[in-house]
């Protein structure tokens, strides 16, 4: 089974708000990864998580704050946030990120639109 | 720093033919790991095939093949026999050793298939 899930699918919030991203993967993985996405580009990099530490946080504003409770949760909390943070945000994991050549599996991300 | 180049922004190919998206990359790193992503409408990043910077042999997985030319630090993939669902964005990747298996994706390429 390679499959990561991402709740909700879609969220809308106001910039007062404060909402929750969760992510699941059942693999065994001992590294989780959140990507953001806007249309038409690139995934890119958030927040890194080794074995349920923090290891990489791609200088993400603090009113991202990243989460890992145990080795299959994945927590994305969202804090006053701004119109252009809406975006998909990518949940990954992978076997550990010390090597390579892991490949990362995705979920199916979750769609923010903040208003 | 390491830096993945996608030079078609859009393809188009005939149902049942077979085509190749480019890939170029640039690391001085030996030791790296290059990946294709698909990404249909619906948002998910589904991983493909992998092909490591000391493998001999060019990666296959069913109708994707990896035409992977160290010397030339390209990586192209193939998709034979092109089928509707293939219609996706098309995301080439890589990771370096002591990258933390940090994802570093090119600009993407749309591909249509057509009847």
């Amino acid at each position: 089974d390679t499959e990561v899930t991402q709740t909700p699918k879609h969220l809308v919030m106001g910039m007062t708000n404060k909402k929750s991203l969760k992510c699941e993967q059942h693999m065994g993985h001992r590294a989780m990864y959140w990507y953001k996405q806007k249309a038409k580009k690139p995934p890119e990099l958030m927040f890194v998580y080794s074995y349920e530490k923090l290891s990489i946080n791609e200088s993400v504003p603090s009113r991202f704050s990243p989460e890992c409770p145990n080795s299959s949760l994945l927590n994305l909390h969202l804090h006053a946030l701004q119109p252009e943070d809406s975006a998909l945000y990518l949940c990954a994991s992978s076997q550990d990120r010390t090597s390579p050549h892991y490949e990362q599996y995705f979920g199916p991300g979750t769609r923010l639109t903040v208003t | 720093a390491q830096k993945i180049t996608q030079t078609q922004p859009g393809m188009f190919v005939q149902e049942k033919e077979a085509v190749t998206l480019d890939c170029t990359y640039d690391t001085s790193d030996p030791s790296y790991g290059l990946f294709w992503y698909k990404q249909p409408s619906s948002g998910e990043m589904i991983f493909l095939i992998y092909q490591g910077s000391y493998d001999q042999q060019n990666a296959t997985e069913g109708r994707y093949s990896l035409n992977f030319q160290k010397a030339r630090k390209s990586a192209n993939l193939v998709i034979s026999a092109s089928q509707l669902g293939d219609s996706a964005m098309y995301f080439c990747a890589m990771t370096l050793t002591g990258g933390g298996n940090k994802l570093t994706f090119g600009t993407g390429t749309q591909l249509k298939v057509e009847l």
